[in-house]
């Protein structure tokens, strides 16, 4: 129940393309769902995060659509730039909480090449 | 602002010596700190977390053990390093309490031969 199921394992778009990358989880008391960017070599990055009072966020070219009713949340990647090459991790937590329940759960990661 | 450093960035160690890695983090106090290892193309496994001085927990049985000797100071160590602990290895913050934003440094690379 405290899975985050992430798909698809590696992802390959062209230039100026949508990339979507897809998220599951079970946990209904999950409340924070972020997204890492990161780049080899280097630490993810804090991307993008929603909440669950809302169903969409957007920043720049980077969206997430979160359906509570399914458990699903996803990004939304438009204009896709070869820049935007990486691997993308998607993450769950429960944001009221300190200690352990506070910690975030991650999914196992997409790895997106944009073609050019 | 916050800034987390990790360090060393690379290290090349051989099979039985000792490990210390070290991450510290500037611009918060009391923050929850975390120790995550990455295999290659892997995802990220949690290793360690701390919400506070001396506190530590394990999420996983292993060669390796965490220690929080300052707020803001948390370190990574072996005593015997086996092949099977080469990876990348990542410390992240977030703020304590309800806030769950967390934050990951530059990460250290680790060859045990």
């Amino acid at each position: 129940q405290q899975q985050v199921k992430q798909s698809p394992q590696s992802l390959i778009v062209q230039k100026g393309g949508i990339s979507i990358i897809n998220c599951a989880y079970e946990n209904t008391a999950f409340d924070y769902f972020p997204w890492y960017q990161q780049f080899p070599g280097k630490g993810p990055a804090l991307l993008i995060a929603i909440r669950p009072d809302v169903s969409e966020k957007k920043e720049g070219r980077f969206t997430i659509s979160f359906n509570k009713s399914a458990k699903q949340f996803s990004l939304h990647i438009m204009d896709s730039q070869p820049g935007d090459s990486a691997t993308y991790f998607c993450a769950a937590s429960i944001e009221n909480y300190g200690g352990s329940q506070g910690n975030l759960i991650f999914g196992k990661g997409t790895k997106l090449s944009v073609k050019p | 602002s916050q800034t987390i450093h990790q360090w060393p960035a690379t290290l090349v160690q051989p099979v039985g010596s000792p490990l210390s890695l070290e991450c510290t983090v500037e611009g918060t106090s009391n923050p929850n700190l975390y120790w995550y290892r990455q295999a290659a193309g892997r995802g990220l496994q949690l290793l360690f977390y701390s919400v506070g001085i001396g506190q530590i927990s394990s999420e996983v049985p292993q060669n390796l053990s965490a220690s929080r000797p300052q707020d803001r100071q948390f370190i990574l160590s072996s005593k015997k390093l086996l092949l099977s602990d080469s990876g990348f290895y990542l410390c992240a913050w977030r703020a304590g309490g309800p806030v769950n934003e967390q934050f990951f440094g530059p990460g250290t690379r680790l060859t045990v031969l």
